[in-house]
């Protein structure tokens, strides 16, 4: 079974500075990593996912993420943050084929301050 | 309309009330996902069904039960609802062959008095 760990429960950057929100999995058996994000009173919207390839993954509203499958981490960065960035962020595993079932991290409170 | 549509999206009950929380989606996606969300937990997953006739518990499954009324439907009901069943809680869909991760509707709040 895969389990993840999101290293910070919150993170407070000011505006126009660089984020580096951090995961880490366990896994047995290959898989495909996301990065979720949850603005208040909303659910989860797909920000990227890495499923084969390019180890650096390029998502929605300017974030990245790079898997490195040595230290199991797949790390979600952004060079320069907004105040609309507020929102809590999630990671999650699935092991390839055919099931693809989620396992989810536990958030990480990305505020943005001005 | 949005593509996973989750009713009511706030509901507040007493205990022992038996409360069903329904979900409807437009993808045309044959699974679906009910999750619970509470604040430094992530989500949990309660039931997921990979198709009508394929129904399974996920890691906290106690005290909820689930219908799969039509591919597009799929219901979580609290038989007797209890306050620590207060959550926000989640529908989730996803395509088995094409696509991966999930598409969620906005959520359920329940507050169990």
């Amino acid at each position: 079974a895969q389990s993840v760990t999101q290293l910070d429960s919150q993170v407070p950057v000011f505006e126009e500075a660089p984020v580096e929100l951090r995961c880490n999995y366990s896994s047995s058996v290959s898989v495909y990593l996301f990065w979720y994000v949850q603005y208040p009173n909303q659910g989860l919207q797909l920000l990227l996912k890495y499923l084969s390839g390019s180890t650096l993954v390029k998502g929605i509203n300017g974030f990245e993420a790079e898997f490195n499958k040595s230290q199991t981490s797949f790390h979600l960065r952004k060079p320069s943050v907004h105040i609309s960035d507020t929102a809590e962020y999630f990671c999650a595993v699935s092991e390839s084929g055919s099931a693809r079932q989620l396992t989810f991290g536990s958030g990480t409170q990305l505020t943005v301050l001005p | 309309d949005a593509d996973v549509t989750q009713t009511p999206r706030n509901r507040i009950t007493k205990t022992g009330k038996r409360i069903m929380l329904e979900c409807s989606q437009t993808k045309g996606h044959d699974r679906m996902y009910w999750y619970r969300q509470d604040p430094g937990l992530g989500l949990q997953l309660i039931y997921y069904s990979f198709d009508v006739k394929d129904i399974n518990k996920g890691e906290i499954s106690d005290g909820y039960s689930v219908s799969r009324q039509a591919q597009a439907k799929f219901s979580l009901s609290l038989e007797s609802a209890i306050p620590n069943q207060t959550a926000l809680y989640f529908c989730a869909t996803s395509d088995s062959q094409r696509g991966y991760g999930y598409t969620f509707g906005s959520g359920t709040r329940l507050t169990v008095v």
